[in-house]
């Protein structure tokens, strides 16, 4: 079935530091996505993608849709204490299902 | 405006007992999708309905089932229930089903069989 691997599986940063984290498929998508997971709560949605090669920006947040259609990154600058919690790239995957990555957690030290 | 909300928030049920989840859309949205969500992986796809018609199914069993009410609300039901099916059951709703909609997450339900 369609699997997306998801790096690293946990970060420990220092606040102020910049963050980043990919995503890659052996399959081609249209639409990249990252989600944010707090504890206790369903996913958010950060960015969408839908065009290879596009960079959108989301305030600190910045994620790429790479040229193959196979890979995405989500950079995080200038983390702060909030930023905590599980990073999930995604993609749609036919039948109008989201297909998740097993996520990134982050932790920032104060 | 309200967001997706989930009832029950958690749930305790033994092997073999079968379960009732249900899930409120955000105001407007038609679509509904169910997930499952394991501890330390990301969330599972199990059904997606709109407009109160089954639009997409995972890979999940028969013990597995849902449906869609007038009011676009849903109900996700599980039977016969094993310990793998302790887990973290998200709702997600969207306005329409389609490519590029966006899909809003409801808080889950947090099931934990015994």
């Amino acid at each position: 079935g369609q699997q997306l691997n998801q790096s690293p599986q946990s970060m420990f940063i220092q606040e102020g530091e910049d963050v980043s984290m990919n995503c890659t498929s052996s399959s081609i998508f249209n639409t990249w996505l990252w989600y944010k997971q707090e504890p206790g709560e369903g996913p958010v949605l950060l960015i969408a993608l839908y065009k290879a090669g596009e960079l959108t920006s989301n305030g600190r947040l910045t994620a790429q849709f790479g040229i193959t259609r196979k890979d995405s990154f989500l950079n995080i600058s200038a983390s702060i204490p909030s930023d905590v919690g599980i990073y999930f790239c995604a993609v749609k995957g036919g039948s109008e299902k989201l297909v998740f990555g097993k996520g990134t957690k982050l932790t920032v030290n104060p | 405006d309200a967001g997706v909300t989930q009832s029950p928030t958690h749930l305790i049920k033994t092997r073999g007992q079968h379960v009732t989840l249900r899930c409120s859309p955000i105001s407007g949205h038609k679509s509904v999708s169910w997930y499952q969500q394991v501890l330390g992986q990301g969330p599972q796809f199990i059904f997606q309905y709109y407009e109160k018609e089954e639009r997409g199914r995972g890979n999940f069993p028969d013990r597995f089932s849902a449906r869609q009410f007038p009011n676009y609300s849903s109900e996700l039901n599980v039977n016969a229930l094993l310990l793998g099916d302790s887990a973290l059951y998200l709702c997600a709703s969207s306005s329409i089903a389609g490519a590029e909609e966006t899909q809003y997450f409801g808080p889950g339900t947090r099931l934990l069989v015994l």
